[in-house]
């Protein structure tokens, strides 16, 4: 089945720089690439998507590329800002996988002012 | 406002008890899902399904079971073959394409159920 690896665990950065979240997957037939968000005591959110005919999208501060050769996608935060602050998932789906996701272990991102 | 409802919100379990978290959604999506999340883990698929009076196991379905009887209804019961049932639950829900085209749509999650073993 997939297999998605999510780097780094932890990532601590100051207000208004840039944060890099990177993600791996294993499955060359995946198509969909998400990105959650998760608060503490939440469900995630999602924040950007994007599908295996593109290779980047961006919405506002958050961008996000991917890579299908190398089996790689990214997000990129810019202009951080303290309530960014919470645990980041990435997800791959592949085709005829029911659309459930395989998920990241996550990232714990920590904005400090 | 519509979404996704879980409840309750914290839930103690005994020893050789099942119990059953609620997941109703009035989003009209026909797919729903649970994973299940442990502290510093990714979130685990334990069922999935894409209609009603349809389901499937997910990679962790073991000593879980689940009903799908209504559109908006997906409830999961822990049953005491799960031994190590202390987690996060969470069910979340989606669109699959219709139309003869199949493809991902975004899921929506709850605020997820927390379980625990008195």
């Amino acid at each position: 089945g997939e297999n998605v690896e999510q780097h780094p665990s932890t990532l601590s950065v100051q207000e208004g720089d840039s944060a890099v979240i990177k993600c791996t997957y294993s499955d060359s037939a995946s198509n969909y690439f998400p990105w959650y968000k998760q608060e503490l005591g939440k469900g995630p959110q999602l924040i950007i998507d994007i599908r295996s005919n593109v290779g980047e999208k961006k919405d506002q501060r958050i961008a996000v590329t991917l890579n299908k050769t190398a089996k790689h996608f990214s997000l990129h935060i810019t202009e951080t800002q303290p309530e960014d602050s919470a645990v980041y998932f990435c997800a791959a789906s592949p085709p005829n996988s029911g659309y459930a996701l395989n998920f990241g272990k996550g990232t714990s991102l920590l904005v400090t002012p | 406002d519509g979404g996704i409802t879980q409840s309750p919100k914290y839930l103690f379990r005994k020893e050789g008890q099942n119990v059953t978290l609620s997941c109703e959604q009035n989003l009209n999506h026909d797919a729903m899902y649970w994973y299940r999340q442990d502290p510093g883990q990714g979130l685990r698929l334990i069922y999935y399904s894409q209609i009603v009076n349809d389901f499937q196991k997910g990679d962790i379905a073991e000593g879980y079971s689940v009903s799908r009887e209504k559109k908006e209804s997906f409830p999961l019961t822990v049953t005491s073959a799960q031994k190590n049932p202390t987690a996060f639950y969470l069910c979340a829900s989606s669109i699959p394409t219709g139309g003869g085209k199949r493809s991902n749509q975004p899921q929506h999650f709850g605020d997820g159920t927390r379980l625990s073993i008195l």
